[in-house]
């Protein structure tokens, strides 16, 4: 029932910008983008979200399309430690649970 | 930087046990929920916790499992009875207030091994 599509997986250089995309196309007004990764087997690590203006933190920006059926997360300079299983989540705002799909397997390259 | 903790970092028991999952989420938050990952699946989710009671369980979340917030620090997830397709990582999550203002923060995870 996962309402996003994503890649299986991408390579990057290291040090180069990684553009990661999701479709989201049934997305609904009241639903916002949240972007998560996991690292090896650790707890899934919060990255950014967003409504339908492009947000930047420390870690991503976060491009939304004006019509809102698809995303683009950025890593503006990648390093091997970026090397994660990156999960594009679409949740609605009175909807407490993220429901992740298989995410896009992302491998940082020397 | 505030973070979610869990104890313990692995369990290991025999089927038929309880066991029971600690979690310490961060300290003003006030969403707690409970998610776990069998090895090479997705991550699911299991239930969400607010103001003392369960908000939303999912199917998994059946009668053997159960939550509970002892005091005003700990969340707990405890199973009763557990089978070996109970085996799995397990990830505690808060979150402060309002979904979409505000986001979950994920725990380290503990591995339950069943034997």
């Amino acid at each position: 029932d996962a309402k996003t599509t994503q890649p299986t997986s991408m390579d990057c250089a290291e040090g180069r910008a990684a553009n990661l995309p999701c479709n989201h196309s049934t997305i609904s007004g009241n639903e916002y983008v949240y972007w998560y990764r996991q690292i090896h087997s650790q707890g899934p690590q919060y990255i950014i979200h967003g409504l339908k203006n492009n947000e930047t933190n420390e870690m991503a920006s976060l491009i939304i399309t004006e019509d809102r059926k698809s995303s683009t997360l950025i890593l503006p300079h990648a390093t091997l430690r970026d090397t994660a299983v990156y999960y594009c989540i679409v949740s609605p705002i009175d909807d407490y649970k993220l429901s992740f799909g298989a995410g896009t397997t992302v491998t940082v390259r020397a | 930087e505030p973070e979610v903790t869990q104890t313990p970092s692995h369990q290991v028991t025999q089927m038929g046990q309880e066991v029971i999952l600690r979690c310490v989420p961060i300290s003003n938050h006030l969403y707690f929920y409970w998610y776990r990952q069998i090895l090479g699946q997705k991550v699911e989710f299991l239930v969400s916790f607010y103001n003392n009671e369960i908000s939303e369980k999912s199917e998994i979340f059946d009668d053997q499992f159960s939550v509970e917030r002892p005091d005003g620090s700990n969340f707990t997830l405890k199973i009763r009875s557990t089978k070996l397709e109970d085996s799995a990582m397990y990830f505690c999550a808060s979150r402060r207030g309002l979904a979409g203002t505000d986001t979950q923060y994920f725990g380290p995870g503990t591995r339950l091994t069943v034997l």
